[in-house]
């Protein structure tokens, strides 16, 4: 079936170093797709957003690449900081404009050490 | 904006026992969704709301599992009986434009059953 899945399930980096998430999708037809970052204790944070008419987007400190050949996206957080450790799910709607799920892959635990 | 506003955060209760759970959507919201978080399934989508109309309920495990919206400020998740497995995170989430836009999720209901 259809899925959002992500390729480690948890990444250890450095502080100031960068950190780039991986995330693969199998729906071809997929024209959005989103990233959440998910803290202890919390719900999950909306990051930054990507249509599928992109190949690229930035925030502040993250940037998203999609790759739609391969069916891959990356979040890349630039000069990691420790309050950047949590969990991080890319997240894709399936179905019509109306009706249908958003579905979460697994996630990602980003560990940054000082 | 407070966000959206989930209680009780902690709930625990004894096998057998009615369940409510409550949530408020940010103001101006028209979509509400309701997700369960576990480590073994992750977020998985139980209902959705638009304009306070149930879309997509197929994600509700069972008949011990209700949602309902009687008006826009206001959604219950509700279980009876309550059995163990049903022990999860629950999050609420309210978003402007349905899935193809940014979901705001609250902190979610702790919820144990012994």
């Amino acid at each position: 079936g259809e899925s959002v899945g992500l390729h480690l399930p948890t990444l250890s980096v450095q502080e100031g170093d960068n950190s780039i998430i991986n995330c693969a999708y199998s729906n071809s037809a997929s024209d959005y797709f989103i990233w959440y970052k998910q803290e202890s204790g919390k719900g999950p944070q909306f990051i930054i957003d990507i249509r599928s008419n992109m190949d690229k987007r930035q925030g502040q400190r993250v940037t998203v690449l999609l790759n739609k050949t391969v069916k891959h996206l990356s979040l890349q957080i630039a000069a990691t900081q420790p309050g950047d450790s949590a969990v991080y799910f890319c997240a894709e709607p399936h179905g019509s404009s109306n009706t249908g799920k958003l579905i979460f892959g697994q996630g990602t635990t980003l560990q940054v050490k000082p | 904006d407070a966000g959206v506003i989930q209680s009780p955060r902690h709930e625990v209760t004894e096998m057998g026992q009615e369940v409510t759970l409550r949530c408020k959507p940010i103001s101006g919201h028209d979509y509400l969704f309701w997700y369960r978080q576990t480590m073994m399934r992750g977020l998985e989508l139980l209902i959705y709301f638009n304009n306070n109309v149930p879309i997509d309920d197929s994600g509700m495990p069972e008949d011990r599992f209700s949602a309902k919206m009687p008006n826009a400020s206001f959604s219950t998740l509700k279980i009876q009986p309550s059995e163990p497995r049903d022990s999860a995170v629950y999050f609420c989430a309210s978003s402007l434009r349905g899935l193809w836009s940014p979901l705001h999720f609250g902190n979610g209901t702790r919820l144990t059953v012994t």
